[in-house]
């Protein structure tokens, strides 16, 4: 049980465009949501949370305007990086609390984005 | 402000051998501490969930310790295998409102057959 996926695993995507990454929950309603970005050979770092049916609460530094987040449904949350820049390529992980287990998060498989 | 620490940052050794991995955390004040594993371009996997309240934690041939009040946290791995090689991850869950998980960077595992 507990299982969250992500789509795509990875995309490559032209400077400019926009990417949509999703977050799915898929045997359990996910209250929340999170998001982190990851760069190579560091930790995880926490870009937002998101509670479904809210907008999305960002980390200092991340800026809303650029990572748009969307959390309408208890089991989807999805990720849109606007006008992507090269500096934007990184490894993209969502992560899923439910309603009964409020201390434990589970984590999708990443989504790996390189912008040319 | 809860800092994690993880030592060593790489460790490399032959199959077969026990091995222990350290993880210092600031702020006692902590709901869980959890241990991941992270492979090379891939998510995380979860592998143990000690509650504050605990002092240890097993799977298989992992054990997990946990000592709040000196802030501290070791993942033992027994026999050690080529698969076990990866990153392995510590992160407390802080008490408070937020409950935000703060993670450490990481311990590097390489285990060489």
């Amino acid at each position: 049980g507990a299982v969250v996926s992500q789509h795509p695993s990875w995309v490559i995507c032209k400077s400019g465009t926009s990417v949509k990454i999703e977050c799915r929950s898929l045997d359990f309603q996910a209250t929340t949501m999170f998001w982190y970005r990851q760069f190579p050979k560091q930790s995880l770092m926490l870009m937002a949370t998101s509670n479904e049916g809210s907008k999305a609460t960002y980390e200092q530094g991340v800026e809303k305007d650029k990572f748009l987040i969307n959390h309408a449904s208890l089991t989807l949350s999805t990720l849109t990086v606007t006008s992507a820049h090269p500096e934007d390529s990184s490894f993209y992980i969502c992560s899923a609390r439910g309603q009964v287990m409020v201390n434990e998060q589970f984590f999708g498989p990443g989504t790996r984005l390189t912008v040319l | 402000k809860q800092e994690v620490t993880q030592i060593p940052a790489a460790l490399s050794v032959p199959e077969g051998e026990n091995l222990v991995l350290n993880c210092s955390f600031t702020d006692s004040a902590i709901y869980n501490l959890q241990w991941f594993r992270q492979d090379p371009g891939k998510g995380l996997t979860s592998l143990l969930l000690i509650q504050s309240s605990q002092r240890e934690q097993t799977s298989g041939r992992l054990n997990a310790s946990l000592d709040k009040s000196s802030g501290r946290s070791t993942l033992y791995i027994a026999a050690s295998q080529p698969g076990d090689s990866a990153t392995y991850l510590c992160a407390v869950r802080s008490a408070g409102n937020n409950r935000k998980l703060i993670w450490g960077l990481g311990t590097s595992l390489a285990v060489n057959p």
